[in-house]
């Protein structure tokens, strides 16, 4: 009953550090997506996942990369930190394609 | 691409009366129209969607409008409670099928 599922829940990293925000869902779904939350800006979407092996570009993917392991994992990777990435980050799942149904609780990242 | 405006950024209402929050969009191939509510700290929660082929869908409290001429969509929420207080987004998915635009957000607060 985990359903969206993401670590680390918090990460505090210096500029130019990589790191990798790691996503798995239990319910088979076939689409994936990174989302970014800032404050007074909704949610963006980073990168998205239609089904295993492919991903495609969202609305800010600059300074990202991902990557579909399986159906069940989905990862964001920042090759080099930047503070303008400093944000909470949230995974989601669905069965079809564009509609989020399921988050997870989310990873605020701080970049100093 | 899609453009999302959501209105009002903020909203107090007294426990029982009704809330309103409304939100317009740019791409008239628009398809899909969810809400989601987000309770402070926690992950976005999908609470109702509708299509572009219904013009209004309700769940026991909750009722979503939309008017494709215009462009809008509302969020109704009746008899309101303390535990409706939560930032509610909308969002749309425009003419690309898996990219969904979000509002910035509405911050409701039910008071006693």
């Amino acid at each position: 009953n985990a359903g969206v599922t993401q670590t680390p829940k918090f990460q505090v990293l210096k500029t130019g550090q990589s790191m990798t925000l790691q996503c798995a869902q239990d319910m088979n779904h076939n689409s994936m997506y990174w989302y970014r939350q800032d404050p007074g800006m909704g949610l963006r979407l980073i990168y998205y996942s239609a089904s295993e092996g492919t991903t495609d570009k969202g609305e800010v993917p600059n300074g990202y990369n991902v990557s579909r392991l399986n159906k069940r994992e989905f990862s964001l990777r920042l090759e080099s930190a930047a503070p303008s990435q400093t944000s909470v980050y949230f995974c989601a799942s669905s069965e079809q394609g564009g509609q989020p149904q399921h988050f997870g609780d989310g990873t605020r990242l701080s970049i100093l | 691409g899609e453009n999302v405006e959501q209105h009002p950024s903020t909203l107090s209402v007294q426990e029982g009366d009704s809330a309103v929050i409304k939100c317009t969009y740019s791409d008239s191939a628009s398809n899909y129209f969810p809400w989601y509510k987000q309770e402070l700290g926690k992950r976005p929660q999908l609470i109702i969607d509708i299509r572009s082929n219904v013009g209004e869908k309700k769940d026991q409290r909750i009722a979503v409008t939309l008017n494709k001429t215009a462009k809008h969509f509302s969020l109704h929420i009746t008899e309101t409670q303390p535990e409706d207080s939560a930032v509610y987004f909308c969002a749309a998915r425009g003419g690309t099928a898996s990219k969904l635009t979000f509002g910035t957000g509405t911050r409701l607060q039910v008071t006693l």
